[in-house]
């Protein structure tokens, strides 16, 4: 089975700039998490999707960051304008629903120069 | 938040058993405790899983304080491969995950 797919793997922008970032989640996972994990610290809840809708965003900085995952499977997730301390890898994570474990994909290093 | 402490860091020698203490005072009856591990460069993988009873699986072993205020990751023969860092977490209310800054294990040949 193919597990989360984000993509891109790796972004590079100047500040100011907007940037999105794409996740497949596994197939029939209802559950959607995306997390920010700055350099050396553990991930960081972000948003939480069951299915179509954002069931906790309570961590989201809802000025610059915004999410969807309109027909409850993929998902994106956006940051306008950019800033220098948006760099963090951004991970998205999949269960089948939020009492099971969720499955990571490999993540977006996003770089703000 | 549900909090966990981690040493920041553990050395291990090929072969041998590693065990990573993990202290979860704040735990409650029915919170599952979880660890996940993260190599360079991936997201965090799934490891193990418990409640009450300690754990198997082809991974690693989980042994659960009978308070239930820590728990011990245990690999039975630690490889390079294993070279990560673990993360301990447990459910909070919201049934998800809070991770805290894991210890990072060096494996040495």
């Amino acid at each position: 089975e193919a597990g989360v797919v984000q993509s891109p793997r790796y972004k590079i922008i100047e500040k100011k700039q907007p940037v999105a970032f794409w996740c497949n989640p596994i197939s029939g996972h209802n559950t959607l998490y995306w997390y920010l994990q700055n350099l050396g610290q553990g991930p960081e809840l972000l948003i939480r999707y069951e299915n179509e809708e954002a069931v906790d965003d309570s961590q989201l900085p809802k000025d610059r960051f915004s999410a969807e995952r309109l027909k409850g499977v993929d998902s994106t997730l956006k940051i306008q304008p950019a800033e220098l301390g948006d760099s963090a890898v951004y991970l998205c994570a999949s269960s089948l629903d939020r009492q099971r474990n969720p499955t990571f994909g490999q993540g977006t290093r996003l770089t703000v120069v | 938040d549900a909090k966990t402490t981690q040493p920041n860091s553990m050395e291990s020698n090929e072969e041998e058993p590693v065990h990573l203490p993990c202290n979860h005072s704040t735990i409650s009856g029915t919170d599952y405790i979880h660890w996940y591990r993260q190599l360079p460069s991936q997201g965090p993988e799934y490891v193990i899983h418990g409640l009450t009873s300690n754990v198997n699986n082809r991974m690693a072993s989980l042994a659960i304080a009978e308070d239930r205020k820590s728990s011990t990751l245990i690999l039975h023969r630690a490889t390079l491969r294993d070279a990560a860092v673990y993360y301990c977490t447990f459910n909070n209310a919201g049934n998800m995950l809070t991770f805290g800054g894991g210890t990072r294990l060096m494996v040495k040949p």
